[in-house]
């Protein structure tokens, strides 16, 4: 009964390859969220997607693409993957009204030999 | 800068012991949030204070908010060693959105 649920869990490749994180809800949420955390645990947003439609683009390089087929998924598909894109990716979910409350996967930590 | 901005950075207490921990902030907001984070895991949400309320409390956890001073607070009290975790605020603009920005965390280690 896991809420917010990402896939891989753990993913090592090499610079220069193209990989995706899946990301699923449960919630009936409307609004789903890619954030960014660094080595120093700072967490940063990167997408927000309401209702299969992009909402928030926080400057990531076109590199990152975010897919939503539908509400309760958003994908994340990274192309020629860098070291400093080497960090714990996280999905979250809410309701689309100001002030709720986020839910956030486990993440997937990303990590570029 | 963090919008967010948590002090102190690390906070090491025994059990027992009250912990509280400061947010600092830079523009005006909607909201303000706490989340747990533990060590390999998720962001788990604890407590929203809105703009327009200055105190609130969910079991142990106590959160103040000062919007004069664009700074809020996190008490545990008689913290548990299973309370061990980063503690994140999260600020909510008063712009249309949901988005959250995070300050950089405050480590807490209860020591049993």
């Amino acid at each position: 009964d896991t809420a917010v649920s990402q896939t891989p869990k753990y993913l090592v490749t090499q610079m220069g390859n193209d990989k995706s994180i899946k990301c699923e809800q449960n919630l009936g949420h409307d609004t789903m969220y890619w954030y960014k955390q660094d080595s120093k645990k700072f967490l940063k947003i990167m997408f927000s997607y309401n209702n299969k439609e992009l909402i928030i683009n926080e400057t990531v390089p076109n590199r990152f693409s975010p897919k939503s087929p539908d509400k309760a998924h958003l994908n994340l598909h990274i192309n020629s993957l860098e070291l400093g894109d080497s960090a714990v990716y996280f999905c979250a979910s809410s309701q689309d009204v100001i002030g709720q409350p986020q839910h956030f996967g486990d993440g997937t930590r990303l990590s570029i030999l | 800068s963090q919008q967010g901005e948590e002090d102190p950075q690390a906070l090491s207490i025994q059990e027992g012991e009250n912990a509280t921990m400061n947010c600092s902030y830079k523009t005006s907001i909607n909201n303000l949030q706490w989340y747990r984070q533990n060590s390999g895991r998720g962001l788990v949400h604890l407590i929203l204070i809105r703009s327009n309320e200055r105190e609130k409390h969910s079991g142990r956890l106590r959160v103040t908010l000062d919007t004069s001073k664009k700074s809020s607070s996190l008490l545990i009290t008689a913290s548990r060693a299973a309370d061990t975790a980063s503690y994140f605020c999260a600020t909510g603009p008063r712009a249309a959105g949901n988005k959250l920005t995070f300050g950089g965390g405050t480590r807490v280690l209860v020591k049993p």
